[in-house]
């Protein structure tokens, strides 16, 4: 079945570095999608993305699509304290999550 | 109020037992879907439905079941309960179309003892 393996698992940073998460699929995808978890809360969509090579910008999050859409990436510039979570990507064709990446911020 | 419930938000239950996990969502999404987060694993899905009397198996359904007979409510029912199936369940909900974002529940912390 379709899977989006994503890395790292755990990234830890410093206040004000940067911070990138990769989702990678052997297969091409539909569409992706990003979800933030706050600790000890529950997974919130970020933005969906559907054509190939795009890339989307939230602020300090930049969001992009691979030409070949199979694989994905979120940049977080200059990390903040709130940025705190575990980010998936997520195929929403059956909503299948990948494992996620849990950011820790130094302050 | 409008939005997607579950309940109970923590539960305890013994090894062997039946216990069914609830979730009601207002928006009349046609998919509604069922994971399990456990450390290391991220989310993982258990069984989804497209709409009212159809669900599917996800990833891993082993030891559970659903049912969808009504739209808004799609439980969660773990036939008899083993240590394994300790763990956080969320459930969500979507509609296709061009908005497709997902709106998950709090979550239901279980505890199979």
């Amino acid at each position: 079945g379709q899977q989006v393996m994503q890395i790292p698992q755990y990234q830890h940073v410093q206040e004000g570095e940067d911070f990138t998460t990769y989702c990678n699929s052997s297969t091409t995808l539909s569409n992706i999608q990003w979800y933030k978890q706050r600790p000890g809360g529950h997974p919130v969509f970020l933005i969906q993305l559907v054509k190939s090579g795009e890339v989307k910008k939230q602020k300090r999050l930049t969001f992009q699509f691979g030409e070949a859409k199979k694989n994905s990436s979120l940049h977080i510039t200059a990390t903040q304290t709130t940025d705190v979570g575990t980010y998936f990507c997520a195929y929403a064709g059956k909503l299948i999550f990948g494992q996620g990446t849990t950011l820790q911020v130094k302050p | 109020d409008a939005g997607i419930t579950q309940s109970p938000r923590y539960k305890i239950t013994e090894t062997g037992r039946q216990v069914t996990l609830m979730c009601h969502q207002t928006w009349s999404h046609s998919y509604m879907f069922w994971y399990r987060q456990d450390l290391g694993h991220g989310l993982r899905l258990i069984y989804y439905s497209a709409a009212a009397d159809i669900t599917d198996k996800g990833e891993v359904p082993d030891g559970y079941v659903v049912s969808r007979s009504k739209t808004e409510n799609f439980p969660l029912t773990l036939e008899s309960a083993t240590r394994s199936q300790t763990s956080v369940y969320f459930c969500a909900s979507f509609d296709r179309g061009m908005n497709t974002e997902a709106f998950f529940g709090q979550g239901t912390r279980l505890t199979v003892v």
